[in-house]
């Protein structure tokens, strides 16, 4: 299995300042043959299943506000938020799909500071 | 609008069966190329992927669970159905459906399943 491991567990940050999420995965998931990389992103609030925010591991969902941003390639992500809101508050989970059985990250918690 | 609903026991005996069902609506099961998800949680974890069924029939399961996992498609109703086998205090979790064949896009609400006597 692809072990995908995010950095930090969890941090805070003031509102509207940056918030940056790093996901690291223990062998490539970009795929030569669509020259993609096959990384999500989901955001859990409490009490609520994971929303889908970032496929590809920059495109957008459709409806995502883009304060939410995706980069990196190979084995290097990052999900950042450009300027913090109240609702960005959840547990923020990478996902690889290069491979079956796909595994995500363990989770990073975002908070307000 | 693609929803899903899980339901089932949410208390199952040590060495007992689990068995949830997801009721889809706004999508077909049997129609599509999509996959059919069950996903779990342990309170506090993070997300274990359990296996998929795709709108053709054919299954992929966690090698971790697979020997224990079933999941089956019933077109009539538009449900799929987790079946866990030989089930202990591990396997405690929230337990959620969802759709999508790389990332998953439309997920339920989730059931809490307990492994207790």
């Amino acid at each position: 299995d692809i072990v995908m491991t995010q950095s930090p567990d969890s941090l805070a940050v003031s509102l509207g300042e940056r918030a940056t999420i790093n996901c690291k995965s223990s062998q490539s998931v970009f795929y030569s043959s669509n020259i993609k990389n096959h990384l999500a992103w989901y955001q859990q609030k409490p009490g609520q299943p994971p929303k889908l925010l970032i496929y590809w591991a920059s495109t957008r969902e459709s409806g995502v506000p883009d304060r939410f941003s995706g980069s990196g390639s190979g084995t290097d992500f990052t999900l950042t938020i450009s300027s913090l809101q109240a609702e960005d508050v959840a547990v923020y989970y990478c996902q690889q799909y290069y491979s079956t059985p796909p595994t995500f990250g363990q989770g990073t918690k975002v908070e307000i500071k | 609008q693609v929803q899903l609903q899980e339901s089932g026991p949410g208390l199952v005996n040590p060495s007992q069966t689990l068995s949830l069902t997801c009721t889809v609506s706004g999508a077909s099961v049997s129609s599509g190329s999509y996959d059919w998800i069950w996903i779990r949680q342990p309170a506090g974890k993070g997300l274990e992927w359990i296996g998929r069924i795709h709108t053709t029939g054919s299954t992929n399961y966690n090698p971790s669970l697979e020997s224990r996992v079933t999941i089956s498609i019933d077109t009539s109703t538009n449900q799929f159905s987790l079946k866990l086998s030989s089930v202990t205090a591990a396997d405690t979790a929230l337990y959620y459906c969802a759709r999508g064949d790389q990332w998953f896009d439309y997920w339920g609400q989730g059931t809490l399943v307990t492994v207790s006597s």
